[in-house]
């Protein structure tokens, strides 16, 4: 059963320009998220994170905004570029479970010149 | 400070053969998870280390298993190795218990064949 879903497979966007991932997630226990990049044969780098205490979260280019009533977060990256080109992964989890994350299937982002 | 060092980074095992992984956290890091990356079924959850024991464990057989030593190193190991259990294992480490912030290492690219 996957509790978080990115629908997207793949994102196009011209450097400069923002980028724009979005993640849902089903299930209302949790309650922090997180948002990784990953190259090809490299672990997730961890870029920025969200309680959902808050509704978003910002850290230079990277801004995090979460709709809990919506069970939505998205990923804001302004300006994009060519250095962003990866794959994109959300995660959450759960007070109740810390330690365990459930992760999206990801997007692959591409930034084009 | 170091990041989370996982070895070896690649190995090649045969069916029915088990193999142990390695996994080194950042240092002062007490918290080690492990998770499995596959095509097919995304980043998922196998378990979670905190002062040598285990406090979460995901969906898999008992074929994996793992243990967390008092430096805090973790070490997992599959047993009876099956052609799907071919997959990049990834070791994530964090602090403690007051966040899930989880930093990754490179991973280990296991074939069975």
């Amino acid at each position: 059963d996957q509790q978080v879903k990115q629908n997207s497979p793949s994102l196009s966007v011209q450097e400069g320009r923002i980028s724009i991932l979005n993640c849902d997630y089903t299930n209302s226990m949790f309650d922090y998220f997180l948002w990784y990049k990953k190259y090809p044969a490299e672990g997730p780098t961890f870029l920025i994170s969200i309680s959902s205490i808050k509704d978003k979260n910002e850290d230079g280019r990277f801004t995090v905004f979460l709709n809990k009533s919506a069970k939505h977060l998205s990923l804001h990256i302004v300006p994009s570029q060519p250095g962003d080109s990866a794959v994109y992964f959300c995660a959450a989890s759960s007070t109740d479970s810390w330690g365990k994350l459930q992760f999206g299937a990801g997007t692959q982002v591409v930034v084009t010149p | 400070k170091a990041g989370v060092t996982q070895t070896p980074r690649y190995l090649i095992k045969t069916r029915g053969q088990q193999v142990t992984l390695s996994c080194s956290p950042i240092s002062g890091h007490r918290s080690v998870s492990w998770y499995q990356q596959t095509p097919g079924q995304g980043l998922q959850f196998l378990f979670e280390y905190f002062s040598e024991t285990q406090r979460n464990k995901g969906n898999f057989p008992g074929r994996f298993s793992g243990r967390q030593f008092s430096n805090s190193r973790s070490e997992m190991n599959v047993s009876t190795l099956e052609l799907g259990d071919s997959a990049l294992y990834l070791c994530a480490s964090k602090p403690g218990l007051d966040t899930d912030t989880q930093y990754f290492g490179p991973g280990t690219r296991l074939t069975v064949l």
